[in-house]
């Protein structure tokens, strides 16, 4: 099984939509959550961290599940310009400093 | 602020040849990692330096690779002699510390090697 799983899409989604993205993850000592975003033939980009309480930042909302080690990302209003793929992001624990990323979910938002 | 910087961004060489990358981390930030990116495999942690001291190196893939943080300002990754198979996106990032407050990294916009 791997350390964190994520449906790799693609999901083509209109403008203006509400689109979720999930995420599993295995280490149960994990601490720290993030999205990070990457377009193509660019670097990884942190888009939020991820807090139990569950965030929010503008369009995007982050909500940890910790019972159930599940990560959720939901975007709304879609704009053409979120088209990327975006990664889910756990620490490794034990305050290794080690993060372990997901294979990435692609995001593609149509006109 | 100055982020992450990578160079040489694109690097074409020949097998066989030597190759290093070089990496500048974050003003104040005392953790750096190397990744490799491929569609294949992904992004893969290949070795972290925290307050310039390596860390972890298991996930070098052999001892062609090698990575050195002589100073808090630059890191250097060496792979000599170079294989078709490390063509990839090597990305450098930097991280305020390696504890749970402060571990988010950033990431440089990555050299794009070719070995031919």
């Amino acid at each position: 099984r791997k350390e964190v799983e994520q449906d790799p899409g693609p999901f083509n989604v209109p403008e203006g939509a509400t689109v979720a993205f999930n995420c599993t993850y295995s280490n149960s000592a994990s601490q720290s959550f993030f999205w990070y975003r990457q377009d193509c033939r660019k670097e990884p980009k942190l888009l939020m961290s991820v807090y139990s309480s569950g965030n929010e930042d503008g369009r995007f909302t982050a909500q940890l599940n910790r019972a159930s080690q599940y990560i959720s990302l939901l975007i709304r209003d879609s704009k053409l310009s979120d088209s990327a793929t975006y990664l889910c992001v756990v620490n490794s624990g034990s305050n290794t400093g080690k993060l372990i990323f997901g294979q990435g979910t692609t995001l593609q938002v149509k006109p | 602020d100055a982020g992450v910087i990578q160079s040489p961004r694109h690097e074409v060489t020949e097998m066989g040849q030597e190759v290093t990358l070089r990496c500048k981390p974050i003003s104040g930030h005392n953790s750096l990692f190397w990744y490799r990116q491929t569609m294949m495999r992904g992004l893969e942690l290949l070795i972290y330096f925290n307050n310039n001291v390596p860390i972890d190196d298991s996930g070098m893939p052999e001892d062609r690779f090698s990575a050195k943080m002589p100073n808090a300002s630059f890191s250097t990754l060496k792979i000599q002699p170079s294989e078709p198979r490390d063509s990839a996106v090597y990305f450098c990032a930097s991280s305020l510390s390696l504890g749970t407050v402060g571990d988010e990294q950033y990431f440089g916009p990555g050299t794009r090697l070719t070995v031919t």
